[in-house]
């Protein structure tokens, strides 16, 4: 079975803070994905990796930064948290290609004080 | 600009009843892909469903269908004999050749499955 691990299930942060979200997938995946997922406005994609080092901006990256150093490791950072940022983190991976599905980590739950 | 929007915030149906959940996308690439998600409140993330831009029949997966209407650019889930257990929130996704095959999703529909 694939898996998508994420190093937290609950966080909470100061304001100001530096904040590293990790994401592991164990499947050799060459997608990975961030989201966050806030009620009516559904899953918004802030970056997108489709190989080592190499990433993409999502449609929310203002505030975000991503490190990709290895193909199983998708970090999402939070230079400067605010509290605007308080939300639900999702980590997903996939295969390349356009019919392959993504599967998801167990989401991060993030506040922001 | 929207790419997935999915307008019906929430629905409720009676169990068994059918229900048709609404998607419908924006692009000007001839090769796409369209899935289908549900999340219960547990909050995993589901994969139901896939229908390629190029495929001349709707996708079935068991209870699951997709009513693809390529000119109209929708990609409706439909959902067969409800039962409890589809109560959830459930994610229309597109991934595109031009966009990097990014994977963007709309807003999302709750279901409730009235007993």
């Amino acid at each position: 079975d694939v898996k998508v691990t994420q190093s937290s299930r609950y966080l909470v942060k100061r304001t100001g803070e530096k904040v590293f979200l990790e994401c592991v997938q164990d499947m050799d995946h060459e997608n990975m994905f961030w989201y966050r997922q806030d009620p009516g406005l559904g899953l918004r994609l802030i970056y997108f990796s489709y190989d080592v080092k190499m990433k993409e901006k999502g449609d929310i990256p203002e505030g975000y930064s991503v490190s990709r150093e290895k193909k199983e490791r998708f970090s999402l950072i939070l230079e400067s948290a605010s509290t605007n940022q308080t939300s639900m983190y999702l980590c997903a991976s996939s295969l390349g290609g356009l019919d392959t599905e993504a599967f998801f980590g167990q989401g991060t739950r993030l506040t922001v004080v | 600009a929207q790419k997935i929007t999915q307008t019906q915030p929430g629905m409720f149906v009676q169990e068994k009843e059918a229900v048709t959940l609404d998607c419908t996308y924006d692009t000007s690439d001839p090769s796409y892909g369209l899935f289908w998600y549900k999340q219960p409140s547990s909050g995993e993330m589901i994969f139901l469903i896939y229908q390629g831009s190029y495929d001349q029949q709707n996708a079935t997966e068991g209870r699951y269908s997709l009513n693809f209407q390529k000119a109209r650019k929708s990609a409706n889930l439909v959902i067969s004999a409800s039962q409890l257990g589809d109560s959830a929130m459930y994610f229309c996704a597109m991934r595109e050749v031009q966009g990097a095959q990014k994977l963007v999703f709309g807003q999302g529909t709750r279901l409730t499955i009235n007993p």
